[in-house]
């Protein structure tokens, strides 16, 4: 499954398929991007960064693409789990040093 | 061994009344955040603090007032409570205050003002 575009708030995926979450972003001064996770009732959790350095970055069964011409970054999640149902949200640093501004979340359900 | 906590998890109140929210963390962080996520989920920040010196300072009614009396603790005080300071209020810290250093996240406070 993917959320195509600006932005989508929702996303639905197949058990077992790849997810792709999009993320576009303002600023052209931000240098630092993080994908967050947020299950019901708890509080984000870091899923991965990627620098402006780089255009690419694996972790465990996730990926993140950054593309610095269009401005846009996406999360791929491999062979979608139910525990990866939660809302997902993209961040940049927007070339403060100190803070991050995070982007509207998109929410993931993945089906049994 | 919860690594940030907060208190209370849920919070109903009134208007008009004045409110605090706890936070602590057992990280060893030397940075806290509190940040305010409003009912379609966007996550703003708030304040942040370091070494228990405000460095960040959004532009927050003045109504809101952060306090650390040490590293380990950052509290939120609201005074005359209003409607739209209903909202999930979430603690968070890091290891330095540089925007890549990660976040960990607290659970959460729920406030309902009526």
């Amino acid at each position: 499954g993917e959320n195509v575009g600006l932005h989508l708030p929702t996303l639905s995926v197949q058990e077992g398929d790849n997810s792709i979450i999009n993320c576009a972003y303002s600023n052209s001064a931000s240098d630092y991007f993080i994908w967050y996770k947020q299950e019901s009732g708890k509080g984000p959790q870091f899923i991965i960064d990627i620098r402006s350095n780089m255009d690419k970055r694996q972790g465990q069964r996730v990926t993140v693409l950054l593309n610095k011409t269009v401005k846009h970054l996406s999360l791929q999640i491999a062979a979608t789990q139910p525990g990866d149902s939660a809302v997902y949200f993209c961040a940049e640093n927007a070339g403060s040093d100190y803070k991050l501004s995070f982007g509207a979340g998109t929410t993931v359900t993945v089906r049994a | 061994d919860t690594a940030v906590s907060q208190t209370p998890k849920y919070l109903v109140t009134q208007m008009g009344n004045d409110k605090s929210i706890k936070c602590e963390q057992n990280l060893g962080h030397d940075t806290m955040y509190w940040y305010k996520q409003d009912s379609k989920k966007f996550l703003k920040i708030m304040f942040s603090y370091n070494n228990k010196e405000l460095i960040i300072n959004e532009t927050v009614p003045n109504r809101f007032s952060p306090k650390s009396p040490d590293k380990a603790h950052l509290n939120l005080h609201i005074n005359s409570l209003e409607l739209g300071d209903s909202a999930v209020y979430f603690c968070a810290s890091s290891r330095g205050s540089r925007s890549y250093n990660e976040q960990f996240f607290g659970p959460g406070t729920r406030l309902t003002v009526l």
